[in-house]
């Protein structure tokens, strides 16, 4: 069975500043996807970014980046210039690819994400 | 458009009741997950509908749960002889067939007294 482990429980950042969160998975398929979810208090799941596995270009969304390393089964999210409403519990997610189907999330046990001012 | 939604937001009941959460997807997604979330925890996953049909129960964790997705659109995740310990966050989430990324809801939060 795959899992998702996110070793960090609580994270915190100044405003402006980079953090990096980090998450580690295992799995024995070679095609999958990768995932990073925010859930304010609000307990919306938002997609922040996701990966491709068969992709070794590291996926980009605007202020938010991953170090996908495959071999290492590890997947960080990077967020630079962090922001106030960037604060929330970052969830790291695994997908396994199918063909002509769809497949549930497993998720981590997510990190907590405290922005300074 | 509109996005996933949930009913009711918050429930609470009492041990040994009968309780119903409604989900509503995204108009044209054909996959439908449902969820739990547990205090201090990361969803985990209860069951998938393709359609009209649930193609992975799997993590349903009781026969007490049961869900149905009748018109395959709206869903109702049903819980039998409530207890304490199904007290959660139940989220659902959407799809469109063979897309890899999933949307999700604001969630339902139970409490079981």
């Amino acid at each position: 069975a795959q899992t998702v482990t996110q070793s960090q429980p609580e994270m915190s950042v100044q405003e402006a500043e980079t953090v990096t969160l980090s998450c580690t998975y295992d799995t024995s398929e070679s095609d999958y996807y990768l995932f990073w979810y925010k859930q304010p208090p609000s307990r919306q799941m938002i997609l922040v970014i996701r990966q491709e596995a068969y992709k070794q270009q590291n996926a980009t969304e605007n202020r938010f980046s991953v170090n996908f390393q495959k071999a290492a089964k590890s997947f960080s999210l990077k967020i630079s210039d962090s922001q106030l409403g960037d604060a929330a519990m970052y969830f790291c997610a695994y997908r396994r690819r199918v063909q002509g189907g769809s497949e549930k999330l497993v998720f981590g046990k997510g990190t907590k994400l405290t922005v300074n001012p | 458009g509109a996005g996933v939604s949930q009913t009711p937001s918050n429930k609470v009941t009492e041990k040994g009741k009968y309780v119903e959460l409604r989900c509503d997807p995204i108009s044209g997604h054909t996959a439908l997950y449902w969820y739990r979330q547990s205090l201090g925890q990361g969803p985990e996953f209860l069951i998938y509908f393709q359609g009209t049909g649930a193609a992975d129960d799997s993590g349903l964790p009781n026969d007490r749960f049961f869900a149905v997705r009748p018109e395959g659109s709206v869903s109702t995740l049903k819980i039998q002889r409530t207890e304490r310990g199904d007290s959660a966050v139940y989220l659902c989430a959407s799809s469109l067939y063979r897309e890899e990324t999933q949307y999700f809801g604001p969630g339902t939060r139970l409490l079981v007294l």
